[in-house]
């Protein structure tokens, strides 16, 4: 079936450490985003990507990174610069401009 | 620059009341889409709707129905006849075209957090 795998479902940080959080589809889509989510704060932009290589920065990019090798994969990395990353992630692709974005089920980061 | 608001954090009615979920947008775009997404509690976020800025048609799909008004930038959701399978959060969203790229951001409102009693 095709669709937005994320992964893992749950992930568990110490402080310091970077992590990266798995994004893949196989919608053939160009596009593919990166959200955070916090309680009452809604989804925030962390980066998007609209073709391979090329990435741009959302509203909270920092201590985030990105990489677009593949169309496929968009895998994010949360740094050790991120300050409060305990949160929902939630990726998503889109196939054109008037289109809807698919989401992946989602990855929980917890700092501990 | 764009943004969407929810003003509603939470709603709470009893089964069989409707209710309304408010959205309102801001772009600087003349071309735009929006969007009704439902998070139920598995997280995963479900598409209900789109609605470009041409098509200020309203529109009707069971017991949702979407009231686009350009002038008030408002794209307002009304679920009739709540049911208690309703409750979720539902987020607004808008992507317009910035700079000539095809996609362009999409950005969410807040969310509204929506409880249907029995």
């Amino acid at each position: 079936d095709g669709g937005i795998t994320q992964s893992p479902k749950y992930l568990f940080r110490k402080e310091g450490q970077n992590v990266t959080l798995s994004c893949e589809q196989n919608l053939n889509h160009d596009a593919m985003y990166w959200y955070r989510q916090d309680p009452g704060q809604g989804l925030r932009l962390i980066y998007y990507s609209q073709i391979v290589n090329d990435f741009q920065k959302g509203d909270i990019a920092e201590g985030y990174s990105v990489s677009r090798e593949k169309k496929e994969s968009f895998p994010l990395t949360v740094t050790s610069a991120q300050k409060n990353p305990t949160a929902f992630y939630l990726c998503a692709s889109r196939g054109g401009a008037r289109t809807e974005a698919f989401f992946g089920q989602g990855t929980r980061l917890t700092v501990v | 620059a764009q943004k969407v608001t929810q003003a509603q954090t939470e709603i709470s009615v009893v089964e069989k009341e409707d209710v309304t979920l408010d959205c309102v947008y801001e772009t600087r775009d003349t071309t735009y889409y929006l969007f009704w997404y439902k998070q139920p509690p598995s997280g995963e976020l479900v598409f209900l709707i789109r609605r470009n800025s041409f098509d200020e048609q309203n529109e009707i799909s069971g017991r949702y129905s979407w009231n686009f008004q350009k002038s008030t930038s408002s794209f307002n959701f009304t679920i009739t006849a709540s049911q208690v399978v309703d409750s979720a959060v539902y987020f607004c969203a808008l992507s317009g075209k910035l700079g000539g790229t095809s996609y362009g951001k999409l950005t969410f409102g807040q969310g509204t957090i929506l409880t249907v009693h029995p």
